[in-house]
């Protein structure tokens, strides 16, 4: 079985700081971790993911996460935000093999400060 | 590719009533599955394929149906639609050739039950 946990249902930071979205995971296997992002009224799009290669993982829009398997964490963070970064993010986790189910955390609502 | 499809966009029922949402890929993968996104708890999986002809319970199944009798399409139906049927629906699809490929989304379809 697995599991995901987001801390913070919403986070807000100012345009230009650095964004940091946290993500713990529960595995019985190594996992392969993803991180979503939902704009206004879509549907979810993929960021990035971590497949067991390098555990910095560099996505899309400027975004990266870091595997750290000692913390089972897979926190999402971004330099410098933007007002477009505006969203819901989701963090999502499944197992690395012969299962293509994803569990999703309850998702961080970002809010960019101007 | 137009990718992931999902028909209607908006929809409201009445208790009681039934309606099928419908999905369908262009992208020709095997596995398929229906999620409901609800405030605060992320995305919850409802039924999931990995082919057709075969489908499985994911982790809130009660109250619908699916059916796989194409690749391409993947129907939920609600048999009698309750007032916690209220959500956004999402479809996803993915292939499963390879072991760690993403989920496309679709677009959503929102539904109330009143």
């Amino acid at each position: 079985a697995q599991s995901v946990t987001q801390l913070g249902s919403h986070v807000s930071v100012s345009e230009g700081a650095l964004v940091l979205l946290r993500c713990n995971y529960s595995s019985s296997v190594p996992p392969y971790l993803f991180w979503y992002v939902q704009y206004p009224n879509q549907g979810l799009q993929l960021l990035l993911k971590y497949t067991s290669a390098a555990t910095l993982v560099k996505g899309i829009n400027g975004f990266e996460a870091e595997f750290k398997k000692s913390e089972t964490s897979f926190h999402l963070t971004k330099p410098s935000a933007h007002m477009s970064d505006a969203a819901e993010y989701f963090c999502a986790v499944r197992l690395n093999f012969g299962n293509e189910k994803l569990t999703f955390g309850t998702g961080t609502r970002l809010t960019i400060i101007p | 590719n137009a990718g992931v499809t999902q028909t209607p966009k908006f929809q409201v029922l009445k208790t009681g009533q039934s309606m099928t949402l419908q999905c369908a890929q262009d992208m020709n993968h095997e596995y398929m599955s229906w999620y409901r996104q609800d405030p605060g708890m992320g995305l919850r999986l409802i039924h999931y394929s990995v082919g057709a002809g075969i489908t499985d319970q994911g982790e809130v199944p009660n109250g619908y149906n699916v059916s796989r009798s194409t690749t391409e399409d993947f129907p939920l139906r609600l048999l009698s639609a309750a007032p916690s049927q209220t959500s956004v629906y999402f479809c996803a699809s993915t292939s499963v050739a390879g072991s760690y490929n993403e989920q496309f989304f679709g677009p959503g379809t929102r539904l109330t039950v009143l």
